[in-house]
């Protein structure tokens, strides 16, 4: 069954400093990677996907990612976060033979200090 | 162009009784997804329909129902209440062939049964 890690539940950063989020997934066959921001009590927004091609991704609000097929990863970074990236943020994943269906990480909140 | 809309944005229902949740698609998108997001357990797929059919659903048990209407609008029903249904309910929506760009997501309904 598929499966996505994001191994930090909590990351703590200061306004201005660079951001890495980590997310891992389980799948030896191609995958479609999405990562998604939620500001609290809202829905989840779409920051950025990776359907195929370069395998770095850049989406909104300054973020980017890279996948990397061979470590099953797909980490999120932004060089310099403000007080406003505050917020979870989620990694999913989803196969064609799962259905269309999107399995999300277990999130991670970052919380930028000032 | 007009976002998924969820309703309501709260409920409180009272354990035993039933719930229904109702959720509108982006004009032109024919799948609908339901997601719980409750504390601690991150996001966990519910249900997709598409063309009025459920294509798949989640590990939940059968108080957790659906459909979809004509419209492409959706309801989702949860028997029987039990406490630990308290989450906030997201629903999604795409269009089928482009299910792989991602889902647009409503801004959910909480619900929380006492």
């Amino acid at each position: 069954a598929q499966s996505v890690t994001q191994l930090d539940s909590q990351v703590p950063v200061f306004e201005e400093a660079p951001v890495e989020l980590r997310c891992n997934y389980s799948s030896s066959v191609s995958v479609y990677l999405f990562w998604y921001v939620q500001y609290p009590n809202q829905g989840l927004q779409l920051l950025l996907k990776y359907l195929s091609g370069s395998t770095l991704v850049k989406g909104i609000n300054g973020f980017e990612a890279e996948f990397n097929k061979s470590q099953t990863s797909f980490h999120l970074r932004k060089p310099s976060v403000h007080i406003s990236d505050t917020a979870e943020y989620f990694c999913a994943v989803s196969y064609k033979a799962a259905g269309n269906k999107l399995t999300f990480g277990g999130g991670t909140r970052v919380l930028v200090k000032p | 162009e007009a976002g998924v809309t969820q309703s309501p944005t709260h409920l409180i229902k009272t354990r035993g009784q039933q719930a229904t949740l109702r959720c509108s698609p982006i004009s032109g998108h024919t799948s609908v997804y339901w997601y719980q997001q409750a504390l601690g357990l991150g996001l966990q797929f519910l249900l997709w329909y598409d063309e009025g059919e459920e294509r798949n659903r989640g590990n939940f048990p059968p108080r957790f129902s659906g459909r979809q209407f004509p419209n492409y609008s959706s309801e989702l029903n949860v028997n029987a209440l039990e406490l630990e249904d308290s989450a906030l309910y997201l629903c999604a929506s795409s269009l089928l062939r482009h299910w792989n760009y991602g889902y647009t997501f409503g801004s959910g309904t909480r619900l929380t049964v006492v």
